[in-house]
């Protein structure tokens, strides 16, 4: 079975460009969860799903930031505009039934220049 | 907030050494994880740990749920080149879902 699949694996855009990283969990989870790494303040949780609702946003960092779960099997985060301050590895996780099992993707490593 | 604070930041250790490694916290959890990031990919579950004073392994991993429920412990046994990458603990309440990360414990091993 295919694991977590995100895309792009890397992008590269300047800053104030919209960018949109794309997320397909695992087939039959229920839970979804979007984080950043980087360096300075290791893996953050931005934002998770249950059921395609969104259950806490707490983690995403200002307005221009954005997630949406339309079905079952994708996912969004779009970040608008971006900036330089962005630049991080994006990870997507998905879980059935507990948050505790999480499935990481390969991530999205985004540099805005 | 919540936090979990994870040490050593880093290790660097010898091929075939054993490995210790722990996480605390000021609150009570009720759920204890382990994950492994290898380089260039994502978090893997390691371990998962459900109740006070349980003791898991995995292969050469033995990973412990403190008595307190403040704390876990990661050891790892005669260290192999695969080992190496960054070991993060979470920590779960009952009273909600989120998980919370620590800031993970990066494994070198000295050629």
């Amino acid at each position: 079975d295919a694991g977590v699949i995100q895309s792009p694996r890397h992008e590269v855009t300047e800053m104030g460009q919209e960018v949109t990283l794309r997320c397909k969990p695992i087939s039959g989870h229920d839970y979804l969860f979007w984080y950043r790494q980087t360096m300075m303040r290791g893996l953050e949780l931005l934002i998770y799903f249950n059921n395609n609702v969104p259950i806490d946003d707490s983690g995403m960092p200002e307005d221009r930031f954005s997630a949406k779960m339309p079905n079952a099997s994708f996912s969004t985060l779009k970040i608008q505009p971006s900036e330089p301050r962005d630049s991080a590895v994006y990870f997507c996780a998905s879980s059935f039934h507990s948050p505790d099992t999480q499935y990481f993707g390969p991530g999205t490593r985004l540099t805005v220049l | 907030g919540q936090q979990l604070n994870q040490s050593p930041q880093s290790m660097f250790i010898q091929e075939g050494e054993d490995v210790s490694m722990n996480c605390t916290s000021s609150s009570i959890f009720n759920t204890w994880l382990w994950y492994k990031q290898d380089p260039g990919e994502g978090p893997v579950l390691l371990i998962a740990l459900y109740k006070a004073g349980e003791l898991t392994s995995n292969g050469r991993l033995t990973a412990q749920f403190g008595i307190t429920r403040k704390d876990s412990f990661l050891n790892i046994s005669a260290s192999i080149p695969s080992d190496v990458g960054i070991y993060f603990c979470a920590g779960r309440r009952d009273s909600n879902y989120q998980l919370i990360w620590g800031a993970g414990t990066k494994l070198i091993i000295k050629p």
